[in-house]
Formats: structure tokens, sequence, C-alpha cells
């Protein structure tokens, strides 16, 4: 089955500056990325996706990029801001057939004021 | 509703109970997912329903866990006998085409069961 990897754990940056979360996927048929934004005790919360046919996505001040040969992507957040602090959960999936995801072990962003 | 509602939020069952965890999906969304949320880690999938029908049940960890969704809406999972170990934040999620799952793939806030 699948396997995703995510690094770092935590991560701490100052206020203003730009965080970089990065995932490995083990199964090349995946081809479905999301990225997801979890505050304690809340549900996750889809912020980005991409889907393999595409390299790079761009929403405002959040970014992903897909490398398929070397089966990784990235969330680049630019100009982070306190309200960022969360933790983020990577994912991948076939998207149909066995479409269920699955996630990475998160890293927990803070943002220093 | 607008968004996948589960029920209770708040689940402390003594160990040997059974509990039952519900979820109602978003309305007309055909796909439902069960995942299961350790304290520190990312969800983990338990079981996939299409329509009433569960098409996967390969990450229930035991025969403990059973899921049902016999109208195709509303979906139950029950855990007999609890174990410390199940404790954790049942989540639902439910998308709207089982042709791509992705579209409209929507979390419920989850059930945190707590096993004392």
């Amino acid at each position: 089955g699948e396997n995703v990897e995510q690094h770092p754990s935590t991560l701490s940056v100052q206020e203003g500056d730009s965080a970089v979360i990065k995932c490995t996927y083990s199964d090349s048929a995946s081809n479905y990325f999301p990225w997801y934004k979890q505050e304690l005790g809340k549900r996750p919360q889809l912020i980005i996706d991409i889907r393999s046919n595409v390299g790079e996505k761009k929403d405002q001040r959040i970014a992903v990029t897909l490398n398929k040969t070397a089966k990784h992507f990235s969330l680049h957040i630019t100009e982070t801001q306190p309200e960022d602090s969360a933790v983020y959960f990577c994912a991948a999936s076939k998207s149909t057939g066995a479409n269920n995801l699955f996630f990475g072990t998160g890293t927990r962003l803070t943002v220093i004021p | 509703g607008a968004g996948v509602s589960q029920s209770p939020r708040y689940k402390v069952a003594k160990r040997g109970q059974d509990v039952a965890l519900r979820c109602d999906p978003i309305s007309g969304h055909v796909s439902l997912f069960w995942y299961q949320q350790a304290l520190g880690q990312g969800p983990e999938f338990l079981t996939y329903f299409q329509n009433e029908a569960q098409l996967d049940k390969s990450g229930l960890p035991s025969d403990r866990f059973f899921a049902e969704r016999p109208e195709g809406s509303v979906s139950t999972l029950k855990i007999q006998r609890t174990q410390q170990e199940d404790s954790a934040v049942y989540l639902c999620a439910s998308s709207l085409s089982p042709r791509d799952s992705s579209y409209g793939y929507t979390f419920g806030s989850g059930t945190r069961l707590t096993v004392v």
C-alpha cells in the first residue's frame, strides 16, 4: 500500500518568513495530493491540493509543488502569519477506485510574532 | 446540513464497554470514509462506503470494529469491548463522487473517544 512520509515534524518560523514542508510517497499510482490544516480540536481543513498532471499550484500565500519522478511534493507558505500556526498534514490517494487518503504524520508549524 | 456532522463530540467509555459513533454526511454525498486519528498522528483509514455498500474495510484494526450505512446516508461505527488502545479521534469524511473522491471531500469534526 501507499506510505507517506512528512518532514519536519515541528517547524518554528518568525512572522513574515517562509515555511516549507516536504512529503514523499511510495505508490506511483497515486495521483491526488491534498494538504490539510488542523487546528487543535478541529477538523482537518483542505487548504490546497494538486493532481499528478500539474507540477505546481499557487493560491495567494500558499503553493504546492509536485515532482512525480522523485515521488515528492512540498507545501510552501510565504509571509507567514501567527494564524498560520497549526498542524499541517500531507496526503496522497489514487482519487478513483481505492480512493481513501493516506496521510503523513503531520508538521506542527509555529509562527512566532 | 451544510457539513459532515458527527456525534457524540466526546465519549468516555469504560474498558469493555460497547460504543456507537454516528456520522451524518453531506446530503447527496455518495462516498463515506471513517478514519482513526491517534494523538499526535495523522488520520488512518478504517473503512469506505459507496452508498450502502462497504467496499473497503481493510483498515479496521480488529473484528471488534464494525461499520454500517444501511440506507446509504447516515453511518455508524461500532466498537465492541473497547480497549485503551481504541482511544483516539474518529473522523468521518464524505465526498460527492465515487469516480473522483477528491471532489467535495469534507471531514467532520470527529468524535474523541477516551477509554478508561
